[in-house]
């Protein structure tokens, strides 16, 4: 089945620092996505990426869709101490029968002020 | 507002004591469906609801059963809690199959 490798598993960083993080794959989709999930909260969606070659920006986020369809990458410029939790990227194909995703394992970043 | 609710947000039960986890949506949503998310890992896919039509994973225990009674509730039932199932419960909804996903702020279950 697909799997989706994430890295770095987790970062320590300081205030103000830029942080980046990817996934890739070992088959394509059609949607990459990247969630951020606080302690004891639900993933919350940060941007969606539909098109291979894509780049999206939300806020100080930025997020691609590699050309291949099967890589990812989420950089976050200046980052402040709100930005810490857990980020999973999740890769979608449509045409399936119920849009399943498949998650990675997720990078725990940690920001210190 | 909330648009994907779950209650509770906590829930403690015993060991083989049945419970129930609601989630509700205010989207209209086509979709449902229903996570189970251990500490430091990835939600893991239950099973979903694409409007009445249930679909479950291969893996997901007999234990865990869900229902659908309109389109704006689904519940998780758990027949018999064991130690292992105490985890996150995550609902999510999307409009349609490749849709994208919105999670709702999860149930904490303990199972003692």
């Amino acid at each position: 089945g697909q799997q989706l490798n994430q890295s770095p598993q987790s970062m320590f960083i300081q205030e103000g620092e830029d942080v980046s993080m990817n996934c890739t794959s070992s088959s394509i989709f059609n949607t990459w996505l990247w969630y951020k999930q606080d302690p004891g909260e639900g993933p919350v969606l940060l941007i969606a990426l539909y098109k291979a070659g894509e780049l999206t920006s939300n806020g100080r986020l930025t997020a691609q869709f590699g050309i291949t369809r099967k890589d990812s990458f989420l950089n976050i410029s200046a980052s402040i101490p709100s930005d810490v939790g857990i980020y999973f990227c999740a890769g979608q194909n449509s045409g399936t029968s119920y849009g399943k995703l498949t998650f990675g394992q997720g990078t725990i970043l940690t920001v210190h002020p | 507002d909330a648009m994907v609710i779950q209650n509770p947000r906590y829930q403690v039960t015993q060991f083989g004591k049945p419970v129930t986890l609601s989630c509700s949506q205010t989207l209209n949503h086509n979709v449902m469906y229903w996570y189970q998310q251990k500490s430091s890992q990835a939600p893991k896919l239950l099973f979903h609801y694409y409007d009445k039509d249930f679909n479950n994973e291969a893996d997901t225990p007999d234990n865990f059963q869900s229902r659908r009674p309109n389109t704006s509730f689904c519940f998780l039932d758990i027949r018999s809690p064991g130690l292992g199932d105490a985890a996150m419960y995550l609902c999510a909804t999307t409009t349609g199959v490749a849709d994208t996903q919105y999670f709702g702020p999860g149930t904490r279950l303990t199972v003692l």
